[in-house]
Formats: structure tokens, sequence, C-alpha cells
């Protein structure tokens, strides 16, 4: 069965510092992949999807980047974090058929101070 | 442009009292999925259902249940019977036409009192 991985859990970073987020997907091949931020008030947010190694899509103009360096594996990034930059990000997974239903890992809650 | 309308933001029941999450959407695609996650405390998305919008039979699973109805572009979900682990926040979420992006509502923040 498929599962996804992401790490930290948590994590509190000063203004300023850089932010390295991973996600990894298990027991599947050539999954899209997706960073959701989740800012306080519930509302999610999609910022980066991707269909294969190497090809991001960027949803929102921000302070943040994504890579995929391996088929299963997505990396979301900063070089300088922005207050407005805290909140739960979520990395997601669905199959290559675009319409399929999205599997959500467990979340990295970022607060920056 | 597709949005997701959860006008309700949070419900308290009593436990085994039966609730009713709506949930309204929006798109000008005729094909399009619609989707429910839950959101526990911990914070992972759970997927609970999908549904495509050539198939407008109600799905029970278990206490839970969904009413699809494309003339009121409406997929509410019912809790029967809640219990304390139902409390969560609970997402109706759609993806119309060919792209892959999900669109979600609001939430609603369910609370089940013993």
């Amino acid at each position: 069965s498929q599962t996804i991985h992401q790490w930290p859990a948590t994590l509190v970073q000063p203004v300023g510092s850089p932010l390295s987020l991973e996600c990894t997907v298990e027991g599947t091949s050539n999954p899209n992949l997706y960073w959701y931020r989740q800012a306080a008030g519930r509302g999610l947010q999609l910022l980066f999807y991707s269909v294969g190694i190497g090809q991001i899509s960027s949803e929102v103009p921000q302070n943040l980047s994504a890579s995929r360096p391996q088929d299963r594996q997505f990396i979301l990034s900063s070089k300088k974090l922005l207050l407005s930059d805290s909140g739960f990000y979520l990395c997601a997974w669905g199959t290559s058929a675009s319409t399929d239903t999205q599997y959500f890992g467990p979340g990295t809650r970022l607060t920056v101070l | 442009a597709q949005k997701v309308t959860q006008a309700q933001t949070e419900i308290s029941v009593v436990e085994k009292e039966d609730v009713t999450l709506d949930c309204v959407y929006e798109t000008r695609d005729t094909t399009y999925y619609l989707f429910w996650y839950k959101q526990p405390p911990s914070g992972e998305l759970v997927f609970l259902i999908r549904r495509n919008s050539f198939d407008e039979q109600n799905e029970i699973s278990g206490r839970y249940s969904w009413n699809f109805q494309k003339s009121t572009s409406s997929f509410n979900f019912t809790i029967t019977a809640s219990q304390v682990v139902d409390s969560a926040v609970y997402f109706c979420a759609l993806i119309s036409g060919a792209n892959s992006k999900l669109t979600f509502g609001k939430g609603i923040t369910l609370s089940v009192r013993p």
C-alpha cells in the first residue's frame, strides 16, 4: 500500500532563516505531488504541484520554491522565511490521472518568529 | 471558475445525534469530481469519498452517507448516531475539468459532546 511521509512534524524558525521541508511517497511510481498550505482560518491553498521529476508548477507567487529531485520526493524550500510563511504545510500525492483522489501526508507545522 | 461553499462554520451536537454537513459547489464543466475529507485534531487530511458528476447515486458507508444532487449543486454529508471521535474539521472539495487542482471549501468544525 502507499504511504506518504513528511518531516519535520513541527518547526520553529526565526525570520530570515532558510527552510527545507521534505515529503516522500512509498508504494507508487510516477505520482503527481502537491504542496498545500493551511493558514490560520483553515483555508487550504495549493502552492505547487509536480507531474514528474524536475517538473514544478507554481500556483501562487511567493517566498517559497519547490523541487522534485527524485520520482517520489518533493521538497519545499525558502531562502529567507517571512512571518507570513507560518502555517501548516501538507504534502499530497495522486496518481498520474489528474482528476484522481489526492492523499495527504501528516503535515508540518511551521512557526516563524 | 470553480468554487465550493460550506456555509456552516461550526456545528456542535450531542453524541448519538444525526448531523448533516452542507456543501454547495459551482463549476461550468460537465465533468467534475467531488470529495469529502476529514481533518482530526492531529491535522492530517483523511480522504472519505470521491464522486464523479455522472454518478448521482447516494452512498452509504457505515454511519456515513452522502447525498449528491446536481439539480441543487449540492453534495451533503450526513453522520448518523454521531460519536465523539467524529469531532474534526470536514472539508468538501472539487476537481473540475481536466486539471488536478482541488478547490476546497473553508471547512466545517464539528464538535460532538459526550
